[in-house]
C-alpha cells in the first residue's frame, strides 16, 4: 500500500472559498509535508509538521496532523484562482529511512 | 542564492538511445534525489544521496537507470536503451539534511519516441 494518499483526487471551488485537502498513510513518521505543483513541473514546498505538533499556520495555509489517526489535512482559506495547482503531502518515516514518500496528489482548481 | 536547477529541459530521443540528465542542487545541500513523475501521476522515488554515504537505490526501476554525483555536488541520471515507457519528467531535489525540505528544481521532460 502507498504512503501518502491525498483525497480528494480532484477539487473545484469558487474563488473566496475555503479548500479542504486530507492525507492519510500508514507508517509512523518524523514528519509530513505539503507541496504544491503547477503545471507538471518543480514542486515548491509549502509547510512542514512535526510528528510532536499537532497544527501550523502559514499565510492562509492550516495544516493539522493527527498521528493516532495517521492523517494530515490542509486547509486554504479563501481561495484565489492563483491556487489552482496539485498539492501533495508527502512523509518523512521515522526509523533508518531517509527519502520522503510522495502522494498522488490532490488537483485543485478554484474558479474565478 | 541559486535554487536547484536541471538541464535539459526538455528531451527528446529516439528508442534505443541513451540519455543523461543533469541536476545542479542548492550550494551546501547534503541530500540530492531523483524522482520520476508520469503524466498525471504522484512521484516515483528513483534513487537518493547523502553526503559521501553509498546511494540508495532502491527505486532505480531497472539495471537501465543509473546515477552518480560527483564531488557531493552535480549529480547525472543516465538511462541506457531508453524505452517509451521511460517518458516522463524527472525531478531533482535537493535539501540540507535528509527528511527535511526539499527543494525540486523545474525538471527534465524526457520523451521516448
Amino acid at each position: 500500500s502507498q504512503q501518502g494518499e491525498e483525497d480528494p483526487q480532484a477539487l473545484s471551488i469558487q474563488e473566496g472559498e475555503n479548500a479542504t485537502m486530507n492525507c492519510s498513510y500508514k507508517t509512523s513518521i518524523n514528519n509530513l509535508q505539503w507541496y504544491r505543483q503547477n503545471s507538471g513541473r518543480g514542486l515548491v514546498h509549502l509547510i512542514l509538521i512535526r510528528s510532536n505538533e499537532r497544527e501550523k499556520h502559514s499565510g492562509r495555509l492550516r495544516v493539522t496532523l493527527d498521528t493516532s489517526k495517521k492523517s494530515s489535512s490542509l486547509l486554504i482559506t479563501a481561495s484565489r484562482a492563483a491556487d489552482t495547482a496539485s498539492y501533495f503531502c508527502a512523509t518523512a518515516p521515522s526509523g533508518s529511512a531517509r527519502q520522503l514518500t510522495f502522494g498522488s496528489g490532490t488537483q485543485l482548481t478554484v474558479l474565478p | 542564492g541559486a535554487g536547484v536547477s536541471q538541464s535539459p529541459s526538455n528531451k527528446v530521443t529516439e528508442k534505443g538511445k541513451d540519455v543523461e540528465l543533469r541536476c545542479d542542487p542548492i550550494s551546501g545541500h547534503t541530500a540530492l534525489y531523483w524522482y520520476r513523475q508520469s503524466l498525471g501521476q504522484g512521484l516515483e522515488f528513483l534513487i537518493y544521496f547523502q553526503g559521501n554515504s553509498a546511494p540508495d537505490k532502491s527505486g532505480l526501476p531497472s539495471d537501465r537507470f543509473s546515477a552518480e554525483r560527483t564531488g557531493g555536488s552535480v549529480s547525472t541520471l543516465t538511462i541506457q536503451r531508453t524505452q517509451q515507457e521511460d517518458s516522463a519528467v524527472y525531478l531533482c531535489a535537493s535539501s540540507l539534511f535528509s527528511r527535511e525540505t526539499q527543494y525540486f528544481g523545474p525538471g527534465t521532460r524526457l520523451l521516448v519516441l
